[in-house]
């Protein structure tokens, strides 16, 4: 079945620097990769996602990029705030998602 | 839009009792949902998958008799945790899948999670 690997499972950085989280996944058929962002004892929000039949996507101060031939996709988080502090999941499809192991993300004020 | 709700959205019971965990779709429909298992700093484990009209498909290792699932409708999905025990202790989280959302991909929304603690 699908493998997702992610890195690094924790980051902190100073409010206002950027934030790059890297995943790679085994299954060349997978064709969705959603980023979900879960605070403490909620559940897990979408926050971009991309589609197999596209290299790069861009919403405000996130983004997303994704290297089919490398088998790995990456969360681009620019400028950021204290409210993106929290743990950031990864996750590939098929039909069904496996997900990362998940990084926790603290940003500093 | 895409909205996922789950009820309760914490419950405390004794061991031995069963504990019914309710996940509805508010402003779509969905003819699959997804329950999913959380430990404490840990990533969401798929526990089953769940059609609308049949029975649920269940991951290896997860035991069907204990965790019954029934997806009566496009908008709800239960899971009942039955003869529950202090190890079935987890945040349990349920998502959907946009019946209307694009053919090519697998966009779900997920609720936000009931955190069952067993005595």
């Amino acid at each position: 079945g699908e493998n997702v690997e992610q890195h690094p499972s924790t980051l902190s950085v100073q409010e206002g620097d950027s934030a790059v989280i890297k995943c790679t996944y085994s299954d060349s058929a997978s064709n969705y990769f959603p980023w979900y962002k879960q605070e403490l004892g909620k559940g897990p929000q979408l926050i971009i996602d991309i589609r197999s039949n596209v290299g790069e996507k861009k919403d405000q101060r996130i983004a997303v990029t994704l290297n089919k031939t490398a088998k790995h996709f990456s969360l681009h988080i620019t400028e950021t705030q204290p409210e993106d502090s929290a743990v950031y999941f990864c996750a590939a499809s098929i039909g069904q998602l496996t997900f990362g192991s998940g990084t926790q993300l603290t940003v500093l004020p | 839009g895409a909205v996922v709700s789950q009820h309760p959205s914490w419950v405390i019971c004794k061991s031995g009792t069963s504990v019914k965990i309710e996940c509805r779709s508010l402003d779509f429909q969905a003819t699959t949902m997804f329950w999913y298992r959380q430990f404490p700093k840990q990533s969401l484990m798929l526990m089953a998958t769940s059609n609308e009209g049949s029975k649920a498909t269940y991951e290896q290792g997860v035991e069907k008799d204990k965790f019954l699932i029934n997806h009566a409708s496009l908008t709800l999905s239960t899971l009942t945790v039955t003869s529950a025990h202090p190890e079935d202790s987890s945040f349990y989280i349920c998502s959907a899948r946009d019946l209307a959302g694009p053919v090519f991909g697998d966009t779900q929304y997920f609720g936000p999670g009931t955190r069952l603690t067993v005595l």
